[in-house]
């Protein structure tokens, strides 16, 4: 089974900061990792994700996340934060191929100017 | 058309009545997914069908809950007698991957149930 916590509820920034989303996750096989986004009254859709090529994944909109065995995390980060950045982000992970994906409860970012 | 469509996109209804919530995927996407998102609990899993068959169904909550696919495409979710903690918004999903954990999936806009 697999599972992903991802610390802090509501993460506040300002516009032109860093933005550093956690996630760290349990799997007890190489696990696949996604990052998804929701923008208010939509649905979810893809940032990015990691399929066991390079550690270090870029994705749509300036966001990257690094994936750390060691530390079973896979934080999603931005250089710049926008105001159009303000959404709510989902980490979750998958176990293997043919299992599911399991998400996290979600991040909201608030960026102010 | 071209994504997810859930319908209907809201729906209030009285504690004991029974709802259905429809899902049609992307054309060709043999994988959807059911989950169920509330408030500060983030994405639930409820079921995923391949094809027709749903090989994973672990995450309904109930009996009360039930879902179908047929033709492999439209999925029609059930929930018999509704409950106050039913309410939330289900969201459906659907990818053309044999193995789901490894592609992305494409979400609806989802359906809001409230269960007054």
């Amino acid at each position: 089974a697999q599972s992903v916590t991802q610390l802090g509820s509501h993460v506040s920034v300002s516009e032109g900061a860093l933005v550093l989303l956690r996630c760290n996750y349990s799997s007890s096989v190489p696990p696949y990792l996604f990052w998804y986004v929701q923008y208010p009254n939509q649905g979810l859709q893809l940032l990015l994700k990691y399929t066991s090529a390079a550690t270090l994944v870029k994705g749509i909109n300036g966001f990257e996340a690094e994936f750390k065995k060691s530390e079973t995390s896979f934080h999603l980060t931005k250089p710049s934060a926008h105001m159009s950045d303000a959404a709510e982000y989902f980490c979750a992970v998958s176990g293997s191929g043919y299992s599911t994906l399991t998400f996290g409860k979600g991040t909201m970012l608030l960026v102010s100017p | 058309g071209a994504g997810v469509s859930q319908s209907p996109s809201n729906k209030v209804t009285e504690k004991g009545k029974d709802v259905e919530l429809r899902c049609d995927p992307i054309s060709g996407h043999t994988a959807l997914y059911w989950y169920r998102q509330s408030l500060g609990q983030g994405l639930e899993f409820l079921i995923y069908f391949q094809g027709n068959s749903a090989p994973d169904k672990s995450g309904l909550p109930s009996d009360r809950f039930s879902a179908e696919r047929t033709g492999g495409s439209v999925s029609t979710l059930t929930i018999q007698r509704t409950q106050q903690e039913d309410s939330a918004v289900y969201l459906c999903a659907s990818n053309a991957m044999t193995e789901p954990g490894t592609g992305e999936l494409f979400f609806g806009e989802g359906s809001r149930l409230t269960v007054l």
